[in-house]
């Protein structure tokens, strides 16, 4: 089945304590990206990566990074969370669906920073 | 002032209604269109595309008007499984290549 999966899915954490959130994808897709998801403000991108060793801010990169040294893995890092990080995140990924691009969204990863 | 905007709602309707969002966006070189829909505390999900002819997927229908810069979505008949927040999304093939978002449009469909 081709998803997309994170981890962990729920996360309540310190400020300060540094912090990594999975991504994996099993569809062989080169594009991934990361998004955070808040109230009234939508999704926002974070980063994304265009390939294995490619990656690229987002709209709102500040206190995040990320790495991607396997095609199917894009893991975000917070290295000092802060509780203005606290939000829902989605990991995604891009592939072509007959024909016409189609991004798959991840579960989703609820982050809580206190 | 935000790329895409859409009416947050909520929308409450009766069961059977026909319902219909909208949604403008800013930037006229924007490629591709799409309408994504996400149930509560679950990850967005492409609903459909947003063809320029404008398109039709079972009980809902899409359009796109490149003039005005607005996309539309009507469902008709709504099911009380239509409940979801609907999701107005542009594409960018070029630079960073990705979806811009809008806020979402929260439907509820009551019995």
């Amino acid at each position: 089945e081709a998803q997309v999966t994170q981890n962990p899915r729920y996360l309540i954490t310190v400020t300060g304590k540094k912090l990594t959130v999975t991504c994996s994808q099993n569809m062989n897709h080169e594009y991934m990206s990361w998004y955070r998801q808040d109230p009234g403000l939508g999704l926002r991108q974070i980063y994304y990566s265009m390939n294995v060793e490619v990656t690229d801010k987002g709209d709102v990169p500040e206190g995040y990074k990320v790495s991607r040294k396997e095609k199917r893995n894009f893991p975000l890092i917070l290295e000092s969370p802060s509780p203005n990080q606290t939000s829902l995140y989605f990991c995604a990924s891009k592939g072509i669906l007959q024909g016409y691009y189609e991004q798959y969204f991840g579960p989703g990863t609820r982050l809580t920073v206190t | 002032r935000k790329e895409v905007e859409q009416d947050p709602g909520p929308f409450n309707v009766p069961e059977g209604a026909t319902v219909a969002f909208n949604c403008t966006y800013s930037n006229s070189a924007s490629q591709s269109f799409f309408w994504y829909r996400q149930d509560c505390r679950k990850e967005p999900k492409l609903l459909m595309s947003v063809y320029s002819s404008g398109n039709e997927d079972g009980r809902f229908t899409a359009q796109l008007n490149r003039a005005s810069q607005y996309i539309s979505l009507l469902i008709r008949d709504s099911k009380l499984s239509d409940s979801a927040t609907y999701l107005c999304v542009i594409y960018h093939s070029t630079g960073a290549q990705k979806l811009v978002f809008g806020q979402g449009t929260r439907l509820t469909i009551n019995p």
